[in-house]
């Protein structure tokens, strides 16, 4: 089952914050985030295992509430790099694989 | 992390012919993934593919369509058979290498079926 993200796109301005959220109907094993920019495969930024637990590098970081089932990505003192579309994946056993929310657009302007 | 070669890069093809994709892995890994992302969307998992044994394919996908070879731990081939232009995407190969890892993901291919 496709997890939910939101927002479905977000602009900023340079060294602004922005939170992206996930949340699945089904109990999750872990949840992943990736970044994809334009005409490039997505990139792995993180994983988070149920357990409820924080992680985070750089500017980047993300937590995992299992009980809700519900993810969150924080971007801080975003950066014009950090532009491209966010999707989380999610995994319901460790064994199987990821579905992929509908994606964020995030635009960082200067 | 595992470094994948996705070829081709692109292809425009006619209908009713085929076309097949290949990955290769620098390492051995169980589990490899074909996604199918069509412009602006999300990714969607078109099948597993384990070494060793036949793919399993997503509800939607089928195997007379979306053929795919596993001969060892470190390739795989896709094709997409009997084009349309529906079959018109990016399709990505990906591994993980435990389930306490992240994906790597193939750099795609794009295909354009005219």
């Amino acid at each position: 089952q496709q997890p939910v993200q939101s927002p479905q796109a977000v602009i900023l301005r340079e060294g602004e914050d922005a939170v992206i959220n996930c949340s699945s109907s089904k109990a999750l094993y872990s949840v992943h985030w990736y970044r994809q920019k334009h005409g490039e495969a997505p990139v792995f930024l993180m994983i988070l295992l149920k357990g409820g637990e924080q992680k985070g590098h750089d500017k980047i970081s993300a937590s995992f509430n299992e009980k809700k089932q519900q993810s969150s990505l924080y971007l801080t003192a975003s950066q014009l790099s950090y532009s491209g579309t966010y999707f989380c994946g999610t995994d319901n056993s460790g064994n199987t694989p990821l579905v992929f929310g509908k994606g964020t657009r995030l635009s960082v302007i200067a | 992390s595992a470094v994948i070669s996705q070829k081709p890069s692109r292809d425009i093809c006619q209908r009713g012919t085929s076309l097949t994709i290949q990955c290769q892995v620098d390492s051995q890994v169980t589990m490899m993934f074909w996604y199918r992302q069509q412009p602006g969307q999300s990714l969607t998992l078109i099948a597993t593919a384990n070494q060793g044994s036949e793919a399993t394919y997503e509800s939607g996908f089928v195997i007379d369509k979306f053929p795919i070879s596993r001969p060892n731990l470190t390739f795989s081939t896709l094709t997409v058979s009997n084009l349309s232009p529906e079959d018109s995407s990016i399709y990505l190969c990906s591994v993980r290498q435990g389930a306490s890892y992240g994906y790597t993901f193939g750099s795609g291919t794009r295909l354009t079926v005219v």
